[in-house]
C-alpha cells in the first residue's frame, strides 16, 4: 500500500529565515506530487506541482519554491520567510495517468513570527 | 474558469439528524468530482470519487451522487466522530494530468 510522509509535523521559525519541508511517498512510482498551503478557516490553494523528476510547476508566485529531486520525494524551499507564510503545508500525491483523487500527507505547521 | 462552490460553510447537527451538503461546478468536460474528509489539524482523507451523472457512492454513513452541475454528500444517522471538514475537488479542464480546484469546504459538527 502506499503512504506519505511529512515533516518537521510543526515549526515555528523567525521571519527571514529559511525553510525546508520535505515529503516523501512510498509504494508507487511515478506519482504526481502536490504542495499546497491552507490558511486557518479557508480552502487548499495549490502552491506547486510536479509530474516527474526536476519537473516543477508553480501556481503561485511568491517567495517559496519546490524541487523534486528524487521520483517519490518533494520538497518546498524558501530562502527567507515572510509573516505571510504562515499555515498548515500539504503534500500530495496522485497516480501518474488514471485520472483519480489525491492522497495527503499528515501537514506541517509552519508559524513565521 | 472553473470554479468549486460548497454549502453551507457551516453545519450542525444533533447526533441521528441527516443532512445534505453541496458542492456546486461549474466546468465543461466534467473528468470527475471528488469527495474529502479533513479532521482538525490533519490532512485531508480521500472518501469518494463520482465520474458521470447519476452514479452514487456509500460508505459508512455518507452517501455522495453526483448530477451535472454539481454532487451531494449525504451524511444519514450521523454521528459526533462524523464531525469534520468536508471538501469536494474537481480536475481542472486546462489540464490533462489531474490538477484539482478545491472547495471551500463545509464544516459539520454532530451534537450528541
Amino acid at each position: 500500500s502506499q503512504t506519505i510522509h511529512q515533516w518537521p509535523a510543526t515549526l515555528v521559525q523567525p521571519v527571514g529565515s529559511p525553510l525546508s519541508l520535505e515529503c516523501t511517498v512510498e509504494g508507487t512510482s511515478n506519482p504526481n506530487l502536490y504542495w499546497y498551503r491552507q490558511a486557518a478557516g479557508r480552502g487548499l490553494q495549490l502552491l506547486f506541482y510536479s509530474v516527474g523528476i526536476g519537473q516543477i510547476s508553480s501556481e503561485v508566485p511568491q517567495n517559496l519554491s519546490a524541487s523534486r529531486p528524487q521520483d517519490r520525494q518533494f520538497i518546498l524551499s524558501s530562502k527567507k520567510l515572510l509573516l505571510s507564510d504562515s499555515g498548515f503545508y500539504l503534500c500530495a500525491w496522485s497516480p501518474p495517468i488514471r485520472l483519480e483523487g489525491e492522497y495527503f500527507g499528515p501537514g506541517t505547521r509552519l508559524t513565521v513570527l | 474558469e472553473d470554479q468549486v462552490t460548497q454549502s453551507p460553510e457551516a453545519l450542525r447537527l444533533q447526533e441521528g439528524e441527516s443532512s445534505s451538503l453541496n458542492c456546486s461546478y461549474t466546468v465543461s468536460g466534467l473528468r470527475g468530482l471528488f469527495w474529502y474528509r479533513q479532521d482538525p489539524g490533519k490532512g485531508p482523507e480521500f472518501l469518494f470519487t463520482l465520474y458521470s451523472a447519476g452514479e452514487e457512492k456509500e460508505k459508512e454513513r455518507l452517501k455522495a451522487t453526483l448530477t451535472k452541475k454539481e454532487s451531494f454528500l449525504h451524511i444519514t444517522a450521523p454521528k459526533p466522530e462524523d464531525s469534520a471538514t468536508y471538501l469536494c475537488a474537481v480536475p481542472m479542464t486546462t489540464d490533462s494530468w489531474g490538477k484539482f480546484q478545491f472547495g471551500a469546504g463545509t464544516q459539520v459538527v454532530v451534537t450528541p
